[in-house]
């Protein structure tokens, strides 16, 4: 079965860029029925999503970050990656990726990463 | 863009049934999925195309979507039902993820 599992350097500096990778295991990054995406959690708040991306590298972007967001995929080592740009402490968050089916729902999920924001 | 509202509590006592709104402007025509989320665990999907249930989810869950309101309902809720639960959709028309604020289901 498929598995995700998120990392990440740690804390980030405000200004600065967040950089993630997923890691796919049990199931492939270029499979044609899937996009694989990222969704946010501050600490007791919901659910926010980020941003999908196919295999081929299309993307789509929640429109509220869009302009500092940059997601991308490498086939050869099966994973993907999310870049957050000019980073302040509203972007921390706990940080997960998931494999979406097209135009759907996501499924399995990563056990997701806090990436916190601050000087 | 396309907002999904939830109420931010439900309760209800063991054995009884909960039910959890998900209100979106003609939510009727759009797939709901729904999503359960234990303290300290990723989101994990209960009900997916409306009213489908994944392998493993028992038949307790249930969903139904119609109008401007979709409906999750957990029957005979037991203490382990206690958790956050999202709805989820893809808005089409402009390509965009969209999850409800999230409800807080407290067992009695």
């Amino acid at each position: 079965q498929v598995q995700l599992q998120e990392s990440g350097p740690g804390p980030v500096k405000p200004s600065e860029s967040l950089s993630l990778t997923c890691s796919v295991s049990g199931g492939s990054v270029s499979s044609r029925s899937y996009y694989w995406g990222w969704i946010r959690q501050p600490p007791g708040k919901g659910l926010e999503w980020i941003g999908s991306i196919y295999y081929t590298g299309s993307a789509y972007y929640n429109l509220s970050l869009k302009s500092r967001v940059t997601m991308s995929v490498d086939t050869s080592k099966n994973q993907f990656s999310l870049r957050l740009r000019s980073v302040t402490a509203a972007d921390t968050a706990v940080y997960y990726c998931a494999r979406q089916r097209s135009g759907s729902y996501f499924m399995p999920w990563g056990q997701g990463t806090l990436v916190t924001v601050s000087s | 863009s396309y907002v999904l509202t939830q109420p931010p509590s439900v309760s209800g006592a063991p054995g009884e049934t909960a039910r959890i709104t998900c209100g979106g402007n003609n939510i009727g025509i759009k797939s709901v999925y729904w999503y359960q989320q234990r303290p300290g665990q990723a989101p994990m999907m209960v009900i997916s195309f409306d009213s489908d249930r994944p392998s493993g989810i028992p038949e307790r869950f249930s969903g139904s979507n119609s109008g401007n309101t979709a409906t999750l309902t957990i029957s005979r809720v037991e203490a382990g039902d206690e958790a956050d639960y999202y709805c989820q959709v893809w808005d089409g028309s402009s390509e965009q993820g969209v999850f409800g604020g999230g409800t807080k289901l407290t067992v009695l």
